[in-house]
């Protein structure tokens, strides 16, 4: 199987500044139409995850802008430009490339 | 708006069975994956398998292969997942939620069910 590493596993961050995640696959993850199936999911504290991010980069919509995803290979990023309260959560990172599909660990974003 | 809605809560001994249900509106149910995706307590998501609404076939983890059931019924727009066997640590918070995979084209996870807590304890 795939394995998702996240790093770091908790993200302490005063509100307004900057957070950065990251995820590393132990294979790549370019599927055989050529995409790249790695998508962001933030999960706040007693709901559903919520897709953030899709094959590397692409904003879902409704996600505020300051959410960004890049990366390519086996290492992957998540940024978020200036941190607010509500974006309080776990994230996830998960690969749609290889079966059966998997997931980090999930990081905690909280406010410092 | 889409929506995929699923069954309440459940409280179950070990050896027993357990039957979710996911039922989808806003969009053709039969045009779309349905996954299933468990979460422990305080742990990590991880994936079980999938539906096919369209044909009825179904593919799972090998982890799960002989526990796990998928299931459907179009008439009703409703998937079903049945867990056989019941053990203490399968006690999670099961979510469904819908893939798109036809034509070169694939979305994946764009919309999830609210998820059904499973509580195994004798």
């Amino acid at each position: 199987d795939v394995v998702m590493t996240q790093s770091p596993l908790s993200l302490p961050v005063t509100l307004g500044q900057p957070a950065s995640i990251s995820c590393r696959s132990s294979q790549g993850l370019v599927y055989s139409d050529g995409n790249t199936y790695l998508s962001w999911f933030q999960q706040r504290p007693g709901q559903p995850p919520r897709r953030l991010i899709y094959t590397v980069s692409n904003r879902d919509s409704g996600v505020p802008d300051r959410f960004s995803g890049s990366g390519s290979g086996t290492d992957f990023t998540l940024k978020i430009s200036r941190v607010e309260a509500e974006d309080v959560g776990v994230y996830y990172c998960m690969q749609g490339t290889h079966w059966p599909w998997t997931f980090g660990q999930g990081t905690k974003v909280e406010i410092k | 708006q889409v929506q995929l809605v699923q069954s309440g809560a459940e409280v179950k001994k070990p050896g027993a069975s357990v039957k979710v249900s996911c039922k989808a509106s806003g969009y053709t149910f039969t045009n779309y994956y349905i996954h299933w995706v468990r979460q422990a307590p305080g742990q990590a998501l991880e994936w079980m398998g999938w539906l096919n609404p369209h044909s009825g076939g179904s593919n799972y983890a090998q982890k799960f292969q002989g526990q796990v059931t998928m299931t459907r019924d179009t008439s009703i727009s409703t998937a079903y997942m049945e867990v056989n066997r019941l053990r203490s640590d399968d006690t999670a918070v099961y979510y469904c939620a819908r893939v798109y995979d036809y034509g070169g084209k694939r979305d994946l996870f764009d919309y999830w069910g609210q998820g059904t807590l499973v509580t195994v304890s004798s």
